[in-house]
């Protein structure tokens, strides 16, 4: 069964730092991973996907994603953070066959200035 | 404006009453999906619909029943609400129900049973 882990429950940052929010993954074979993110109060919305291909995949609002597969790991990253990234970020996995999204705890990112 | 559209948005339920949560898709998706969000739990799957006239549990489908009523629309039914319950509900659906296939939200429903 496919399992996706959150490390991090909360992170906090300062506004203009660095960001990684690491997830790491279970399933056997190449799985299709997803990071989402959620405003409070909000739905989910998509920020990236990785399902073949570059390893490093680009989404909105200027985070990028790392595949590596040695780690089991998808990693989130953003080289300088807004106070507007404070939110609730989700990864998730599915195999290639009709099973759906599994979401990992999340991370909430706080911004501070 | 098109994606899901979650009704209601809020709603208080006594212990033993029944309600349905409604949900609706405007993007010709053909999957569809209910979730809860509890916190430090994240999102659980309650049950999804692969495709019109499908559908099958997830991983917390005790006490939920749902309709794929057409394509459009998939409501998840509390027969005799309980407290366990109390949770923030999302429906969300995808194009289809393969790997590559990311999910578009609602903005969900807060239910609380007392």
């Amino acid at each position: 069964a496919q399992s996706v882990t959150q490390p991090d429950i909360h992170i906090t940052v300062s506004e203009g730092a660095s960001l990684e929010l690491r997830c790491n993954y279970s399933y056997g074979a190449t799985p299709y991973l997803f990071w989402y993110v959620q405003s409070p109060g909000q739905g989910l919305q998509l920020l990236l996907k990785y399902f073949s291909g570059d390893t490093l995949v680009q989404g909105i609002k200027g985070f990028e994603a790392e595949f590596k597969r040695s780690q089991s790991s998808f990693n989130l990253r953003k080289p300088s953070v807004h106070w507007s990234d404070a939110a609730e970020y989700f990864c998730a996995v599915r195999s290639s066959g009709n099973t759906p999204l599994v979401f990992g705890k999340g991370t909430r990112l706080s911004v501070i200035a | 404006n098109a994606g899901v559209t979650q009704t209601p948005k809020f709603q208080v339920l006594k212990t033993g009453q029944s309600m349905t949560l409604q949900c609706a898709q405007d993007m010709n998706h053909n999957s569809m999906y209910w979730y809860r969000q509890d916190p430090g739990m994240g999102l659980r799957l309650i049950y999804y619909s692969a495709s019109e006239g499908t559908t099958d549990k997830g991983e917390v489908p005790n006490g939920y029943n749902v309709s794929r009523l057409n394509k459009r629309e998939f409501s998840l039914r509390l027969e005799s609400a309980a407290p366990s319950q109390t949770s923030v509900y999302f429906c969300a659906s995808s194009e289809g129900s393969g790997g590559f296939y990311g999910y578009t939200f609602g903005s969900g429903t807060r239910l609380t049973v007392v």
